[in-house]
């Protein structure tokens, strides 16, 4: 059974910093992975996918990577701004193909401080 | 409309009463999916609805939840007799086949 993990829950950093979330898989053989956005009272956003056959995407100042084999993706967040503050969450697929549910972990919960 | 929309966007209810949660999916998106977002529990799936095909009803945690999709496009998902831990957030996502899945604001639940 997939399990996701995300590390830490909870985060707090200035203005200004680089930071990095973490997100770990059980099960190795997923189609792709997803980095979620989500702010207080609202649904979710997505971020970024990064399919299994790539390394890594970009998107402005965020780049997300993925290593199947150890079953670990960041996301990297550069120079933080206030506005980034929201949970990010991570998901993949919970059969063998890219349709149908996601699994998602309990997210990590950022705060940029002015 | 642009987005997924969902209905209401808050619902209190007394424990034991049924309660019905709406979805209108982007146009055109053929998939569908319901998820249960709660503080203990995180981020739950609970049914997918893809074209014509039967539904996976594998996260559905008790016989008292049921969805329905008509016509391929509006779910509504259907908790009877409530429990108070049924409170939590229901979201509601859909998507083209093979495509990231766009999400709504979710409903808030609320069981007194």
């Amino acid at each position: 059974k997939q399990e996701v993990t995300q590390i830490p829950a909870a985060l707090s950093v200035p203005e200004g910093e680089n930071l990095v979330l973490n997100c770990s898989f059980t099960d190795s053989a997923i189609y792709n992975l997803q980095w979620f956005r989500q702010d207080p009272g609202k649904g979710l956003t997505s971020l970024l996918l990064i399919q299994s056959s790539q390394r890594e995407q970009t998107s402005g100042r965020l780049n997300a990577s993925l290593d199947k084999s150890s079953g670990r993706s960041t996301l990297y967040i550069a120079a933080s701004q206030p506005g980034d503050s929201a949970t990010y969450l991570c998901a993949v697929p919970g059969g063998s193909s890219n349709t149908g549910k996601l699994i998602f972990g309990q997210g990590t919960t950022l705060q940029v401080k002015p | 409309g642009a987005g997924v929309s969902q209905s209401p966007s808050n619902k209190v209810t007394e424990k034991g009463k049924d309660v019905e949660l709406r979805c209108d999916p982007i146009s055109g998106h053929t998939a569908l999916y319901w998820y249960r977002q709660s503080l203990g529990q995180g981020l739950e799936f609970l049914i997918y609805f893809q074209g014509n095909s039967a539904p996976d009803k594998s996260g559905l945690p008790s016989d008292r939840f049921s969805a329905e999709r008509t016509g391929g496009s509006v779910s509504t998902l259907t908790i009877q007799r409530t429990q108070q831990e049924d409170s939590a957030v229901y979201l509601c996502a859909s998507s083209l086949m093979g495509s990231p899945q766009h999400f709504g604001d979710g409903t808030r639940l609320s069981i007194l």
